[in-house]
């Protein structure tokens, strides 16, 4: 059992609202990397913060956007909630290139 | 630019005969190639990755870098084996992010 946790397991928002994710890394990982599952579809790279600082960043608008604190466990935070953002999100922290994830927090746009 | 392609959503596969997922993959650079899994109700794991030359729960990967590929094999399927496999590539460096391809459901056949 991997030590990611995330919470919540499940939202459910409007659309226009705002939401945070939180994600808590396993001990000792400096990376996160936070990704959007979408229905059928592969883990989409949001982006990732290395040691507090963003670190790179997948094709995600600016809407989207995190955080990581000093002891390394981090936020996703989503304004204008669009129904397409309905999808299950993903935490993991890394170490040396292999990433443990959590299990995901489902969101729901309604 | 980074991506993963794996060609099949859906591969079905009699217990006791050869599996073999397929992935490619583009990279200028070098990679580090990873297979993920996703077993019913579970959270995503990591499989095996080309760098440890590893045999887990019997499936093998090996990295061609003329072919761009790293297809996943078993030589004999068991029912176990059925889930969600995800091909992934990463760079070298600890903080390159992990770009994830579609996924192929792998049903084994009693």
């Amino acid at each position: 059992e991997t030590g990611v946790t995330q919470s919540p397991t499940h939202l459910i928002k409007t659309r226009g609202q705002q939401v945070t994710l939180r994600c808590s890394s396993q001990s000792g990982h400096n990376t996160v990397s936070w990704y959007q599952q979408a229905l059928g579809q592969g883990p989409q790279f949001i982006f990732q913060y290395y040691r507090e600082e963003e670190n790179g960043r997948g094709n995600f608008p600016p809407r989207f956007s995190g955080l990581q604190f000093p002891n390394y466990s981090s936020e996703l935070n989503v304004n204008a909630l669009e129904l397409d953002d309905s999808a299950l999100y993903l935490c993991a922290s890394s170490l040396g290139g292999q990433a443990f994830f959590g299990q995901g927090t489902r969101l729901t746009v309604v | 630019a980074q991506r993963v392609t794996q060609p099949e959503k859906l591969l079905s596969v009699f217990k006791g005969a050869p599996v073999e997922l397929k992935c490619n993959y583009s990279y200028s650079g070098s990679p580090e190639l990873f297979w993920y899994v996703q077993y019913s109700r579970q959270r995503l794991q990591l499989l095996l990755r080309h760098i440890s030359r590893e045999s887990i729960k019997g499936f093998t990967a090996d990295l061609n870098k003329g072919e761009t590929s790293f297809h996943l094999k078993k030589p004999f399927a068991q029912e176990e084996d059925s889930a969600m496999y995800y091909c992934a590539l990463g760079g070298m460096n600890r903080d390159d992010k992990i770009i994830f391809g579609k996924g192929t459901r792998l049903h084994i056949l009693p």
